[in-house]
């Protein structure tokens, strides 16, 4: 089946650094990739969603600038949480989807939990 | 009220149990999905349903579009099938919506 690789799956570090992580598509072209947070035994919760080659599209009350999207290949998409502090301390997924559109299936990478001390 | 709701929160069982997980929704859907969350935390993916019913293995999905209403059964439980099962459903729009999840532990 297809497959999203995630990484790193796991990062501890100091508050106000900036952390990046990333999602590739192994085996097929991801037109479309969302990124989710999830708190503790809560369930995902919608970031973003990132088209190639255009600006993602925020959820309500998620901040653009401290959460910066990439999506420059059909493979490729990074979140990079900028200054972080601890109160974004989470797990961080990917998926990726290879059409637009619904009915189709989107694939899920590992998760990235992120500490920020 | 969430937009979908899973029942019941927590479950367990001993290997071996029939194990059912609802899930019902209270949008209108083209299709929903159920995954399956380990505890490191990357999700697989099980089912994607629009209607009917999906087997895969000892997993069976279900879903009454009328009702508004999905499960997923899982026989001959194994301990490997302890995880959290999540519903999510696609709305009219692209976006999906995920329920609380259904955390499962079957003992040996």
């Amino acid at each position: 089946g297809a497959v999203v690789s995630q990484h790193p799956s796991r990062v501890i570090c100091k508050s106000g650094t900036s952390v990046k992580i990333e999602c590739r598509s192994l085996d097929f072209q991801a037109t479309t990739m969302f990124w989710y947070r999830q708190f503790p035994k809560q369930s995902l919760m919608l970031m973003a969603t990132s088209n190639e080659g255009s600006k993602a599209t925020y959820e309500q009350g998620v901040e653009k600038d401290k959460f910066l999207i990439n999506h420059a290949s059909l493979t490729l998409s990074t979140l990079t949480v900028t200054s972080a502090h601890p109160e974004d301390s989470s797990f961080y997924i990917c998926s990726a989807a290879g059409v637009v559109g619904n009915n189709q299936p989107q694939h899920f990478g590992d998760g990235t939990r992120l500490s920020i001390l | 009220k969430n937009e979908v709701e899973q029942s019941p929160q927590n479950l367990t069982a001993q290997e071996g149990e029939f194990i059912t997980i609802n899930c019902s929704y209270s949008v209108g859907i083209s299709a929903l999905h159920w995954l399956q969350q380990h505890p490191g935390g990357g999700i697989v993916s099980l089912f994607m349903l629009s209607s009917g019913k999906k087997k895969h293995g000892r997993l069976i999905a279900t879903i009454n579009i009328q009702e508004k209403h999905s499960s997923l059964h899982i026989t001959a439980s194994h301990p490997r099938d302890s995880a959290v099962y999540i519903c999510a459903v696609h709305p009219e729009r692209d976006k999906l919506i995920f329920g609380t999840g259904t955390r499962l532990q079957v003992f040996p």
